[in-house]
């Protein structure tokens, strides 16, 4: 059974740039959660889905970012423009809402911004 | 706000003996704790979970307990080896929502 699904695995971009991150969730999971992880904060969770619809963004660190979730199988991170600042590991973790509600998270995006 | 605490943040322990990490966190109201160990460069593996009605979870030589009242758990690795060098996390599970909390985590070195 595959895992969740980011992508890309690297991303390299300039600042000002438009950067999308994208998550495919394990299959009958309906929560979906996208962290951002760097030395200096460790893991902060960004925004969370419970059945596609966004339940908690406070997380979100400004307008710069933002999170769809147009179905049960996929999703995306925005961020425009990009800063320096936003580089960091982003990953993207999936639960069901009933049963044990482990999470499992995906390998992560490493985000640079020059 | 529930708050997630990790100690030690850093442990080094020659091959072969037992540790633990400890996990410790504010609001007693939660739904579940799950450890997860991530390598550097890597994603988060989950280790083990542990549902608020239970005491411990066992997986091979790891060995995971809660005591909910008091807000903390505690991670028992038994005969480590090298293998086991990594950051280990917990995060914690509210009764409310789906939100999970992580502590900083315990890096741990194992030395051959």
């Amino acid at each position: 059974d595959a895992g969740v699904i980011q992508s890309p695995r690297h991303e390299v971009t300039e600042m000002g740039q438009e950067v999308t991150l994208r998550c495919k969730p394990i299959s009958g999971h309906n929560s979906l959660f996208w962290y951002r992880q760097t030395m200096m904060r460790g893991l902060e969770l960004l925004i969370y889905f419970n059945n596609n619809v966004p339940i908690d963004d406070s997380g979100m660190p400004e307008d710069r970012f933002s999170a769809k979730m147009p179905n049960a199988s996929f999703s995306t991170l925005k961020i425009q423009p990009s800063e320096p600042r936003d580089s960091a590991v982003y990953f993207c973790a999936s639960s069901i809402s009933g049963g044990d509600k482990a999470q499992y998270f995906g390998p992560g995006t490493r985000l640079l911004v020059l | 706000k529930q708050e997630v605490t990790q100690i030690p943040a850093a442990l080094s322990v020659p091959e072969g003996e037992n540790l633990v990490l400890n996990c410790s966190f504010t609001d007693s109201a939660i739904y579940n704790l799950q450890w997860f160990r991530q390598d550097p460069g890597k994603g988060l593996t989950s280790l083990l979970l542990i549902q608020s009605s239970q005491r411990e979870q066992t997986s091979g030589r790891l060995n995971a307990s809660l005591d909910k009242s008091s807000g903390r758990s505690t991670l028992y690795i038994a005969a480590s080896q090298p293998g086991d060098s990594a950051t280990y996390l917990c995060a914690v599970r509210r009764n409310t929502g789906n939100q999970f909390y992580f502590g900083t985590g315990t890096s741990l070195t194992v030395i051959p």
